[in-house]
């Protein structure tokens, strides 16, 4: 099965500046592979995705790269701010079959003021 | 995307007893999924929730001590049995949006064990 490692599992970065959380995944038929972020108390939100047949994504200060050959993918901050920190989970799964989400074990990310 | 509503939010529960956690999605659906998040950690699955028949559950989970029901296209219960403090976690509800084909989540129930 799927199986899905994340780094760091903390990051401590100046606001401004940019951060960097990494993913591997396992199974070379996932084709889609989401980021949340989960402030406290509150629950995962969907932030940005990407699919399979994309290498790079992005949204405003936020981009998710994919490199399918290496299974790894990897999100990007740039231009950090406090409202940043939070838990950010990247996930991977089998589209059109299962659909069922497996989660890397989490990045606490804190920007500092 | 589709929006989640789930019930109740939070509950403190005693040992030994039983509580249901409600789903219900603003749209029909063809996959929902319950995930378990315990403090500190990251979501695992527990279940697919199959609607109109039992539910497929993951390595480590069982029907005994998490009975699911899926009426219909729109809702499902999840039923966390003879609870323990080892169960005080965060469930949540997931449903693949048909529209977007996108995962999102319910706002979860916090659930606290004594």
């Amino acid at each position: 099965g799927e199986n899905v490692e994340q780094h760091p599992s903390t990051l401590s970065v100046q606001e401004g500046d940019s951060a960097v959380i990494k993913c591997t995944y396992s199974d070379s038929a996932s084709n889609y592979f989401p980021w949340y972020k989960q402030e406290l108390g509150k629950r995962p939100q969907l932030i940005i995705d990407i699919r399979s047949n994309v290498g790079e994504k992005k949204d405003q200060r936020i981009a998710v790269t994919l490199n399918k050959t290496a299974k790894h993918f990897s999100l990007h901050i740039t231009e950090t701010q406090p409202e940043d920190s939070a838990v950010y989970f990247c996930a991977a799964v089998l589209m059109d079959s299962s659909y069922k989400l497996i989660f890397g074990s989490g990045t606490r990310l804190l920007v500092r003021p | 995307s589709a929006v989640i509503s789930q019930k109740p939010s939070r509950d403190i529960c005693q040992r030994g007893t039983s509580l249901t956690i409600q789903c219900q999605v603003d749209s029909q659906v063809t996959m929902m999924f319950w995930y378990r998040q315990q403090p500190g950690q990251s979501l695992t699955l527990i279940a697919t929730a199959n609607q109109g028949s039992e539910a497929t559950y993951e390595s480590g989970f069982v029907i005994d001590k998490f009975p699911i029901s899926r009426p219909n296209l729109t809702f499902s219960t999840l039923t966390v049995s003879n609870m323990s403090p080892e169960d005080s976690s965060i469930y949540l509800c997931s449903v693949e949006a048909n529209s977007g084909n996108t995962i999102y989540f319910g706002e979860g129930s916090w659930l606290t064990v004594v």
